[in-house]
């Protein structure tokens, strides 16, 4: 079982739909809890970055992080075209002071006009 | 403020030949990243630098690959000899001291043939 458990789609909404994308995790350690954005042949942006259990909202953006499920969802109110991008999970344990990541393998989102 | 650079952007080369990718991070950065991303998959992390001291390497084939800080600055990832499942793009990432926040370059994207 990998650490960090991510469907990887595609998912296909049309355009203004409230997109849901999840990952699990197994391990307890993982403190630390991000959302990246990639674009095709580009690297990962940062979108979201959570710590405790809850939500964290920014503009169209949601994160929610549930430790007691070791579950953690980012939600994309009016979807875009420009949304299209592969989302990736990620989070980090503490390991001799410093922060180690992990990330999940990525779902492929599809906003189509 | 200028980004993660990455040279080479492509490169091809036959399997049991060596290559070696640069990363120039953000000025004063103390955090260095390097991950291999296959097709299909998310980031893992190969290696950790803070400044010029490895922080975590756990996930280095260091029978084949190699990589080094010098003067916490640039550093090299190495690979020797290459072989046909290395075939991915690598990514390099910093974040300054005390965020969390990684900032990825455009990464390199290495076929062995």
């Amino acid at each position: 079982q990998k650490e960090v458990e991510q469907d990887p789609g595609p998912l296909s909404v049309p355009e203004g739909a409230i997109v849901s994308l999840n990952c699990t995790y197994s391990n307890s350690a993982f403190q630390y809890f991000m959302w990246y954005r990639q674009y095709s042949r580009k690297g990962p942006e940062l979108l979201m970055y959570t710590y405790s259990s809850g939500n964290k909202e920014d503009g169209r953006f949601t994160a929610q992080v549930d430790k007691s499920s070791k579950y953690i969802s980012l939600f994309i109110r009016d979807s875009q075209p420009s949304d299209s991008a592969t989302y990736l999970c990620a989070m980090k344990r503490t390991a001799g002071g410093s922060y180690i990541p992990t990330f999940g393998r990525g779902t492929s989102l599809i906003v189509h006009p | 403020e200028a980004g993660v650079a990455q040279s080479p952007r492509y490169k091809i080369i036959e399997k049991r030949q060596s290559v070696a990718f640069w990363c120039n991070p953000i000025s004063g950065h103390a955090t260095l990243y390097w991950y291999q991303q296959i097709l299909g998959q998310g980031p893992k992390l190969l290696i950790q630098f803070q400044n010029n001291g490895v922080v975590d390497d756990s996930q280095l084939p260091k029978d084949r690959f190699s990589a080094e800080r010098l003067k916490g600055v640039d550093s090299t990832l190495k690979i020797q000899p290459a072989k046909l499942e290395d075939s991915a793009v690598y990514l390099c990432a910093s974040n300054p001291s005390g965020t969390d926040t990684q900032y990825f370059g455009p990464g390199t994207r290495l076929t062995v043939l």
